[in-house]
């Protein structure tokens, strides 16, 4: 499983869009690019996940260039309650897999009023 | 549809106890996977489960850690003895065929 790095923490204002880079240097080619949000004492949620060029679903896009080796998660018009962490990781798709996950240290988004 | 389910919420013991924490995966979902999150780092797998069976413990220190899932439901991690450095939030997910769900947690400190 590809290793990811991504900014340990992030500011932003209420309003702002929030764009959260993540580097994937060594992805495979059948890897999946897949972002989890965590709120304090609640588990990981899935957020988002693509493979290539942009995906985008009722919460946040993911745009991902054509040599795959980064990733940005953009959180549009943020609020404080999108104060979280955020999880870039890679990994295969499908029931074919394990699913296994491999969590970095995520990236601490702190909104601000 | 419900969630993942766990227990308890809070557990607090001291070391070289003994402690079991409880998961209830959403129906349907034959993988199940425990994960251990220390303070300010990301979750970190633990034990994998297929049904009934293990697919991955590499990261699960046996002589104190055992994990079971009877029937391929529900599933128990236990710890025996406890030290210190278990003070951990211990995260329960479960997943068909697309992504991971995840329980609330439950988080341990040990004295």
């Amino acid at each position: 499983l590809a290793k990811t790095t991504q900014p340990i923490s992030m500011d932003s204002y209420e309003g702002q869009e929030v764009n959260i880079t993540c580097s994937h240097n060594n992805i495979a080619t059948n890897d999946y690019i897949t972002w989890y949000q965590q709120f304090p004492s609640q588990g990981p949620r899935f957020i988002i996940q693509g493979y290539k060029t942009k995906v985008t679903n009722e919460v946040a896009s993911l745009f991902i260039p054509a040599d795959r080796k980064s990733s940005t998660l953009s959180l549009p018009r943020v609020s404080l309650s999108d104060t979280a962490v955020y999880y870039c990781l890679v990994g295969e798709r499908g029931s074919g897999n394990t699913g296994k996950l491999i969590f970095g240290q995520g990236t601490t988004l702190q909104v601000k009023p | 549809e419900a969630g993942v389910a766990q227990s308890p919420r809070y557990k607090i013991i001291e070391k070289r106890q003994s402690v079991a924490f409880w998961c209830n995966p959403i129906s349907g979902h034959a993988t199940l996977y425990w994960y251990q999150q220390i303070l300010g780092q990301g979750p970190k797998l633990l034990i994998q489960f297929q049904n009934n069976g293990v697919v991955d413990d590499s990261q699960l220190p046996k002589d104190r850690f055992s994990a079971e899932r009877l029937k391929g439901v529900d599933s128990t991690l236990k710890i025996q003895p406890a030290k210190l450095e278990d003070s951990a939030v211990y995260l329960c997910a479960s997943r068909h065929t697309g992504e991971q769900y995840f329980g609330p947690g439950t988080r341990l400190t040990v004295t």
